[in-house]
């Protein structure tokens, strides 16, 4: 079994629509979990944590579910700029994997005009 | 500014050649990172560095060697021995506190023919 799993996309939405992934993680002891972006041919950038208390940063909202190991993220109004890949990533727990990240496969959006 | 470096962006080398890719840091991290990507898949580990002149295999550590003589540096040699070397390179570095997210470099994309 993966360490993570994600919605496999693609999501193709209008300017302005709502739009959630989801994701999960295989182990229970993970420590912190994140959401990165990508864009087509760029490296990864940390888009925003997740915390337990589930947290927003402006149109942006993340939830993280530990009992069900389940982590989303919720774009509101989207734009045309939103276009691009978004990685759920965990962290391993503590122990011989302390540090290792690990990424899911990554869901793409397209948001269209 | 800091940040990561790596260098060069594009890279072409003959079948049998061993190769090496650069990565440098100036944040002060600890800990550094090589991820491998291929088209349409996630980010898979290569090797990982907690500290300086000690790093640990990942998940397909086989064809790679890497070395961590100082902090701000983390260079890859990919060999001859690696069966499918072309793909995006990816350094990432990170703290060694509790968080652990990472930040990566701008890539290297290498061709092997």
């Amino acid at each position: 079994r993966k360490e993570v799993e994600q919605d496999p996309g693609p999501f193709n939405v209008p300017e302005g629509a709502t739009v959630a992934f989801n994701c999960t993680y295989s182990n229970s002891a993970s420590q912190s979990f994140f959401w990165y972006r990508q864009d087509c041919r760029k490296e990864p950038k940390l888009l925003m944590s997740v915390y337990s208390s589930g947290n927003e940063d402006g149109r942006f909202t993340a939830q993280l579910n530990r009992a069900s190991q389940y982590i989303s993220l919720l774009i509101r109004d989207s734009k045309l700029s939103d276009s691009a890949t978004y990685l759920c990533v965990v962290i391993g727990p503590r122990g011989s994997t302390l540090g290792r990240l690990y990424f899911g496969r990554g869901t793409q959006l397209t948001v269209w005009p | 500014d800091g940040g990561i470096t790596q260098s060069p962006k594009y890279l072409f080398r003959k079948e049998g050649q061993n190769v090496t890719l650069s990565c440098e840091q100036n944040l002060n991290h600890d800990a550094m990172y090589w991820y491998r990507q291929d088209p349409g898949q996630g980010l898979r580990l290569i090797y990982y560095s907690q500290i300086v002149n000690d790093f640990q295999k990942g998940d397909i550590a086989e064809g790679y060697s890497v070395s961590r003589e100082k902090k701000e540096s983390f260079p890859l040699t990919v060999t001859s021995a690696q069966k499918n070397p072309t793909a995006f390179y990816l350094c990432a570095s990170s703290t060694r506190l509790e968080n652990y997210e990472q930040y990566f470099g701008p890539g290297t994309r290498l061709t092997v023919t």
